[in-house]
């Protein structure tokens, strides 16, 4: 059994350029949730999908969307970088939407210059 | 009352000392209640997870003591090891119709020396 893989591992773009992050779920796993986490802080919820629908959201704005695909594995998709959006990303997945048991990858370190 | 509330922000302790993090709650309609460690670079790893019908949960070294009334839970890491420094953070999750959104605590920096 595979774990959460998150790719890549680490990324540096430019304030106003546009980034996409991918996400494996582990196997099995048909529910992906995102995660910001700012240096020292704790991870701050993004959004959560669902057999490929959106069902829940945090306190983010529309440039942070995202996609779950046929196979489960997903995308967050960041446009219009700003310097606050430099932190390291997780994608955590669930057995289901009813499993609270969540399992992160190693994350993705977003650095915005 | 989406705010849980974790102290302390650091602590080292003696290798065999018991460290304890204690997290506080106010939204009532949380009801699982995780801990996570994460190790510099890596991802946070779900160590033990408790609800709130249960007082006290223990896995291996790790134990979760859950006091419903007072909104407060904490853990306890029983014969620390060196191995054991970390950040710990507790987490909440709120019952909603589908989405288990994790609500994190700012993170307990623990270092056990040997």
């Amino acid at each position: 059994e595979t774990g959460v893989t998150q790719s890549p591992t680490h990324l540096i773009k430019t304030r106003g350029q546009q980034v996409t992050l991918r996400c494996s779920s582990q196997s099995g796993h048909n529910t992906v949730s995102w995660y910001q986490q700012a240096l020292g802080q704790g991870p701050q919820f993004i959004f959560q999908y669902y057999r490929e629908e959106e069902n829940g959201r945090g306190n983010f704005p529309p440039r942070f969307s995202g996609l779950q695909f046929p196979n489960y594995s997903s995308e967050l998709n960041v446009n219009a970088l700003e310097l606050d959006d430099s932190a390291l990303y997780l994608c955590a997945s669930s057995l289901s939407s009813v499993h609270r048991e969540a399992f992160f990858g190693q994350g993705t370190r977003l650095t915005v210059v | 009352q989406q705010q849980v509330k974790q102290s302390p922000q650091s602590l080292i302790v003696q290798k065999g000392g018991i460290p304890i993090i204690n997290c506080a709650y106010e939204n009532t309609a949380f009801d699982y209640f995780p801990w996570y460690q994460q190790f510099p670079g890596k991802g946070p790893a779900l160590l033990i997870a408790i609800r709130p019908d249960v007082s006290e949960k223990k896995e291996g070294r790790f134990t979760i003591s859950f006091n419903k009334s007072a909104k407060q839970f904490s853990l306890h890491i029983m014969d620390s090891q060196p191995g054991d420094s970390a950040t710990y953070f507790c987490a909440a999750s709120p019952l909603t119709s589908g989405t288990y959104k994790y609500i994190f605590g700012t993170g307990t920096r623990l270092k056990v020396l040997a």
